[in-house]
């Protein structure tokens, strides 16, 4: 079937150090999201990205950045994470010209 | 301010009850969408809806949009465990660039 993959699935990490979140996807969409989940706040948009060339911040940029490496690739990177980056991270697919938007399934990401 | 009001956000309620949770706005949206999140998992598209007025169903769920697109109701009828989830309404507040803001959710807990 095809998906949108995320690795990894859990990451703990110390204060400082810089991670990368990974995104693939096989649904052959042009555009494609990082959100952020934290309890009680929803999920807020991050970057995003409609073709190679063409990427946008988000809500919550600040201490993010990102790379799309192909069309089905998409990274966000936390280049000195910190600990109130702790949150569920997800990305996000869709096609251009429809709201529709297929989520992966997450990356819990805690920063001690 | 929210764009979107989510409430309430927390509904805990036994197997086989009724219930109806909210998306409310100040503003105009011409369609809404509402997604479940369950335990684990991302968000997945439940409905669209596009017109004021609009109800559809999806087999215990009813969707409504109200007559002025500014908010919208979900009720479950009979209740089910499996029902059990996040419910998020997201709305595209990017024009043509079908950018989603999403509601912060409704936490729903059916005891068997």
């Amino acid at each position: 079937d095809a998906d949108v993959t995320q690795t990894p699935r859990n990451r703990i990490t110390k204060t400082g150090k810089r991670i990368m979140l990974e995104c693939s996807q096989t649904k052959g969409h042009d555009r494609m999201y990082w959100y952020r989940q934290d309890p009680g706040l929803g999920l807020q948009l991050i970057y995003y990205s409609f073709d190679v060339k063409d990427i946008n911040k988000g809500e919550i940029s600040d201490g993010y950045s990102v790379s799309r490496q192909a069309q089905a690739k998409f990274s966000l990177s936390l280049e000195s994470a910190i600990p109130n980056q702790t949150a569920l991270y997800f990305c996000a697919t869709s096609l251009t010209g429809y709201n529709e938007q297929f989520f992966g399934p997450g990356t819990r990401l805690t920063v001690l | 301010t929210q764009l979107l009001e989510q409430s309430p956000q927390f509904l805990s309620i036994q197997e086989g009850e009724n219930l109806t949770v909210y998306c409310n706005s100040s503003s105009v949206f011409s369609s809404l969408q509402w997604y479940r999140q369950e335990p684990g998992e991302g968000p997945v598209l439940l409905v669209t809806v596009v017109t004021g007025g609009e109800v559809k169903k999806l087999k215990r769920l009813t969707f409504q949009f109200g007559d002025a697109r500014k908010d919208s109701s979900l009720h479950i009828t009979a209740a089910q465990p499996g029902d059990t989830g996040l419910y998020l309404c997201a709305v595209n507040s990017g024009g043509s660039n079908y950018k989603l803001t999403f509601g912060k959710g409704t936490l729903l807990t059916v005891n068997p």
